[in-house]
């Protein structure tokens, strides 16, 4: 009963070069959540998916950054043409299809983006 | 309004000590408080949580009191060990989306030493 996978763990890209990082829910999860943690700081909220859906993506920032969760296969977060301030650990959550337990929120392990 | 405060910063206690953190929000909407553990290169893990019609909530050794009229709430840890050693995060959220959307405090990093 594998937990909510993510890779690459460490993905390093130059300025302007595009990043993405993969994320697949646990077994019998539809809902993915998106969060990015700078340095010394909190998780902050991005953008919550169901299948093919996006359902709240206010915490995305308008440009470069895009999210999908496609029928078939993991969630996807696209950064295009990175810039250091993107440097982060990226951390996806998932949940079973009705979340009316907020303790079935499960996180996986992040994705520490590094834009040299 | 969507903010949560969280301190200290970082706490060291010795092992056996009782540390305490503490989390100040502004949104009255909120009705959903959990705590998250976080170790080095890990994910956070959820760890208890407490909604605002209890004043506290037990779960082995920790314990989370909450205050509606301040807007406050809490994590203590009894007996620490050097094992807790870790990043502890407090948040909040609100409504049918409970849990979806986090709004997470800054953390604060805890050691316990042996």
């Amino acid at each position: 009963n594998a937990g909510v996978m993510q890779n690459p763990r460490h993905l390093v890209r130059r300025r302007g070069q595009e990043a993405r990082l993969r994320c697949s829910p646990m077994k019998g999860h539809s809902h993915v959540y998106w969060y990015r943690q700078l340095p010394e700081e909190g998780l902050k909220f991005m953008v919550y998916l169901q299948k093919e859906n996006i359902i709240d993506e206010s915490g995305m920032p308008k440009e470069r950054f895009s999210a999908e969760f496609p029928k078939e296969g993991p969630s996807i977060l696209r950064i295009q043409q990175v810039v250091r301030g993107d440097s982060a650990a990226y951390f996806c959550a998932s949940s079973p299809q009705i979340l009316d337990f907020p303790e079935k929120l499960f996180f996986g392990s992040g994705t520490q983006l590094s834009v040299l | 309004q969507q903010q949560v405060k969280q301190s200290p910063q970082s706490l060291i206690v010795q092992k056996g000590g009782i540390p305490i953190i503490n989390c100040a929000y502004e949104n009255t909407a909120f009705d959903y408080f959990p705590w998250y553990q976080q170790f080095p290169g890990k994910g956070p893990a959820l760890l208890i949580a407490i909604r605002p019609d209890v004043s506290e909530k037990k779960e082995g050794r920790f314990t989370i009191s909450f205050n509606k009229s301040a807007k406050q709430f809490s994590l203590h840890i009894m007996d620490s060990q050097p094992g807790d050693s870790a990043t502890y995060f407090c948040a909040a959220s609100r409504g049918e989306t409970s849990g979806s959307r986090l709004t997470f405090g800054e953390g604060t990093q805890l050691t316990v030493n042996p």
